[in-house]
């Protein structure tokens, strides 16, 4: 099995809604990532987990709200968010931080 | 910290002919990746460099690392309509952060 889920594909969102996305894998991967990419960019790093432990944050507003429940899963928790933080929501594993990298299909996310 | 340069931004091929990209970096990386991100999809692993002045092939690509491990290139030779997406270097500095990507296109 070297497919990383994320659940759901796409989710629309009010400003006021408090929403979740998932992310899963069972490659016994001990790193993992997420990303947001908006059309035409490139995936910008907002966090990494390492061995559970959140090890990053490039100082994402603390409306995103990451977690890592074992070491299959990982959450993003999503509160109050804005219309510009509407994009693609990736996720990624790597069996460490130095090795190759694979990623989820992304969650589409819309805030209105 | 560390920034990953890449050039060109865009890259409109011939069907048939080749490119190639470039990916430079401001400091020493450990190692260099290389994904691949087909439109509406996810990038795709293509290719790990290591070691200082590696080539690697995978068919019609070649991926080189420079002699400093500043700088790392792609090649594409025959380009197809298949190699259509936007290719990434990813400097791992532990972070794996990306390049801002080569989008191709391929005029049959």
């Amino acid at each position: 099995d070297t497919e990383v889920t994320q659940t759901p594909k796409h989710l629309v969102m009010g400003m006021t809604n408090k929403k979740s996305l998932k992310c899963e894998q069972h490659m016994g991967h001990r790193a993992m990532y997420w990303y947001k990419q908006k059309a035409k960019k490139p995936p910008e790093l907002m966090f990494v987990y390492s061995y559970e432990k959140l090890s990053i944050n490039e100082s994402v507003p603390s409306r995103f709200s990451p977690e890592c429940p074992n070491s299959s899963l990982l959450n993003l928790h999503l509160h109050a968010l804005q219309p510009e933080d509407s994009a693609l929501y990736l996720c990624a594993s790597s069996l460490d931080r130095i090795t190759e990298a694979f990623f989820g299909q992304g969650t589409r996310l819309t805030v209105v | 910290g560390q920034q990953v340069m890449q050039i060109p931004q865009y890259q409109h091929v011939q069907e048939g002919e080749d490119f190639t990209t470039y990916c430079n970096s401001s400091t020493t990386l450990s190692n260099i990746q290389w994904y691949k991100q087909r439109p509406g999809g996810h990038p795709v692993f293509l290719i790990q460099l290591v070691k200082s002045g590696e080539v690697k092939k995978q068919k019609r690509l070649t991926f080189q690392f420079g002699e400093a491990k500043k700088n790392s290139s792609l090649h594409i030779t025959a380009t197809q309509t298949t190699d259509v997406g936007t290719y990434f270097c990813v400097g791992n500095d532990y972070k794996l952060s990306f390049g801002a990507g080569t989008t191709v296109t391929v005029r049959a």
